[in-house]
């Protein structure tokens, strides 16, 4: 059975860094591409970045770019995302998914972590 | 950057009736397209990929269509279970994606 399962979420003031993770159970891990997506609380979805199945290729949403590194260890299967410079804009609930291989929709979603950023 | 314009923002609508759902890209994406259902406090549920392909499990009440610019999501007969929030998504270029602003479906 496929499992995604996110951690690292919590409250931290603007301008501070979080590093969230993701562990993958079920699958080949090292086989797929690897989203972010976040939720705003009462909004829509936002893509934030992708990154290849070896890591060699990472892209982000303009509004996380420069701020946010995704990264990921495959033979921990497990994917990462750090997050820099954080803004109130930020908090949002984060979920980690699988893209499907052969056209890049998602398979399988995490249950999300959730990212407050507040004073 | 490619944006996805989904119609109606929220729809009400009662159990056994036919409801369509609307999305447009800014500029042609092919059949790159995918619908996901949400529910509250869930994550999103993949129900169609590549415009009009259904998602193993999913069922045959829920349909896709269209290519290029203009897509729809069709729910034949509408179940007390398809009461959700529903989103397009775009994965035309290899860089990014992006949703669609959401339709919550409501009952009438």
């Amino acid at each position: 059975e496929v499992q995604l399962v996110e951690s690292g979420g919590v409250v931290v003031q603007p301008g501070g860094s979080l590093r969230l993770s993701c562990a993958a159970s079920g699958f080949t891990f090292d086989d797929y591409t690897m989203h972010w997506v976040r939720q705003a609380p009462g909004k829509g979805l936002e893509w934030v970045s992708l990154i290849s199945w070896d890591g060699g290729s990472t892209y982000y949403a303009d509004s996380v770019k420069g701020r946010f590194t995704i990264s990921r260890d495959n033979s921990k299967n497990s994917l990462y995302l750090q997050m820099n410079s954080l803004r109130t804009e930020d908090t949002a609930l984060y979920y980690c998914a699988k893209a499907e291989p052969s056209d890049s929709s998602y398979d399988y979603w995490g249950q999300g972590t959730l990212v407050t950023v507040s004073s | 950057d490619i944006q996805m314009t989904q119609s109606p923002s929220t729809l009400s609508a009662s159990v056994g009736d036919r409801v369509t759902i609307t999305c447009r890209a800014s500029q042609s994406i092919s059949s790159w397209l995918a619908w996901y259902q949400q529910k509250p406090g869930k994550a999103p549920k993949l129900l169609i990929y590549k415009a009009s392909s259904l998602e193993s499990g999913v069922p045959s009440r829920f349909s896709g269509s269209g290519s290029g610019t203009e897509f729809t999501l069709t729910i034949s007969s509408l179940q007390p279970d398809d009461f959700a929030t529903y989103y397009c998504q775009q994965y035309n270029s290899y860089s990014g994606s992006t949703f669609g602003g959401g339709t919550k479906v409501e009952i009438k």
